[in-house]
């Protein structure tokens, strides 16, 4: 089966720099792929990552051990509209399907 | 040029009705899902279609009845409607092969049955 756990609330501040951690469970891994989801919105598309390593896009980077079973989000000099849900979901399995993690709600404060 | 639609947005009804809930995506994609939101904003699999064949069928009861016409097209039809049906339905897309199953999501419909 397949395991997704990241922490369900955290809070930061304007201009900070914020990690989301998510470790996971999979009996395949075909990647790791981070969604952001606006409150009343659809998630979209923040990062993928398929190797080990850091992944950067702008003010948003991704991280990914395949070995530890571990992945970050990283969002640096926050903005308010960056408060939303982060979600983790790993692409694998016996079946190839796209499993979300609970996601994490992330606040900024100003 | 939207490019997953689902309609309609919103859709309340009484406990025991049947409805249904369509999706059109217009990416030329060859794989299409549906996704159930509890309130709690868990995002589970439902079903998956590969150019019209069902390829995922998570435990879902057999009131949910997916039909894909074509690859463009994934309708989901709920029977004998109950209260825990309430949640936010997402329908999503993707194109398999690419080596990056990237889901691009319809904006979703939120189902109350009351």
């Amino acid at each position: 089966g397949q395991n997704i756990d990241q922490p369900t609330e955290m809070t930061a501040t304007e201009g900070a720099i914020v990690q989301i951690n998510c470790t996971y469970q999979t009996s395949g891994f075909n990647g790791l792929f981070w969604y952001q989801q606006h409150a009343g919105e659809a998630p979209t598309f923040l990062s993928y990552n398929v190797l080990d390593g850091l992944e950067e896009k702008g003010r948003f980077s991704s991280f990914l051990s395949r070995s530890k079973g571990y992945s970050y989000l990283l969002l640096k000099e926050l903005q308010m509209k960056d408060s939303a849900s982060y979600l983790c979901a790993v692409y694998g399995g016996a079946t190839n399907k796209l499993i979300f993690g609970t996601g994490t709600l992330l606040a900024v404060q100003p | 040029d939207t490019a997953v639609s689902q309609t309609p947005k919103y859709l309340v009804t009484q406990m025991g009705n049947d409805k249904s809930i369509k999706c059109e995506q217009n990416l030329g994609h060859d794989t299409m899902y549906w996704y159930k939101q509890d309130s709690k904003k868990f995002l589970k699999i439902m079903f998956s279609y590969n150019n019209k064949e069902l390829i995922i069928n998570e435990t879902v009861p057999n009131r949910f009845s997916p039909k894909s016409p074509d690859k463009a097209h994934l309708n989901l039809h709920i029977n004998s409607l109950e209260l825990g049906d309430s949640a936010v339905y997402f329908c999503a897309s993707s194109s398999t092969g690419t080596g990056e199953e990237k889901l691009f999501f319809g904006s979703g419909t939120q189902l109350s049955v009351l």
